[in-house]
């Protein structure tokens, strides 16, 4: 079946640095890739994606590209924010289905 | 403005209290699932619905119940609540097709303790 491994975290910051949120993935096909981002007290939002192989997503200035032959789709920024400082989720989506698979989290906190 | 709602936010109640929590969305979207979300663990489906009256299993089904009557409504019912049920749970919407890239919209949650 579909599986979707995070870096285990969490992972804490100062403002500036540079992030970067492993996530590798197993799966059939060509599945759609996300990333999530859940700030405290909220639900998901997708924060980017990609649907096929080569494909950068970007927002915010994260981006992640999807690795078709690593089967990887790392998250990276520049440099983080305080505001930055939330649980992030990858996930896969078939590209028949509709379900999605979510890695574990990950939980970054950005200090000032 | 395009939302999932769910209600309640947060719910205490005791063992085998059936209880509902209710999802709706006003995209018509088709896609409907439910996630409860647990630490080290992530998000893990619990049921999904296809459209209206179409409804299957996700990983963890078992305690809980589903319906889809309306296209914008898919509740969620426990019918005999267990400590083990306590969770933060999350309902989900999208369109389908799209060779899988269309996003699932989230509501914000209900936390649930079951004592």
């Amino acid at each position: 079946g579909n599986s979707v491994t995070q870096m285990e975290g969490p992972v804490t910051l100062s403002e500036e640095a540079f992030l970067t949120i492993n996530c590798t993935y197993t799966a059939t096909g060509y599945p759609s890739l996300f990333w999530y981002v859940q700030y405290p007290g909220e639900g998901l939002q997708l924060l980017l994606k990609a649907t096929k192989a080569d494909d950068k997503g970007s927002n915010k200035g994260f981006e992640a590209t999807y690795r078709k032959e690593t089967t990887s789709f790392h998250l990276e920024k520049g440099s983080v924010q305080v505001s930055d400082s939330a649980v992030y989720f990858c996930a896969l989506r078939e590209t028949s289905g509709s379900r999605l698979t979510f890695g574990e989290g990950t939980q970054l906190t950005v200090n000032p | 403005e395009a939302q999932v709602t769910q209600n309640p936010r947060y719910l205490i109640t005791v063992t085998g209290k059936k209880l509902t929590v209710t999802c709706s969305q006003n995209m018509n979207h088709e896609y409907m699932s439910w996630y409860r979300q647990d630490p080290g663990l992530g998000l893990r489906q619990i049921y999904y619905s296809m459209n209206v009256e179409v409804t299957d299993k996700g990983d963890v089904p078992e305690g809980y119940k589903v319906s889809r009557k309306e296209k914008r409504n898919f509740p969620l019912i426990l019918e005999s609540p267990s400590p083990n049920q306590t969770s933060l749970y999350f309902c989900a919407s999208s369109r389908t097709g799209g060779l899988g890239s269309y996003e699932q919209y989230f509501g914000p949650g209900t936390r649930l303790t079951v004592t």
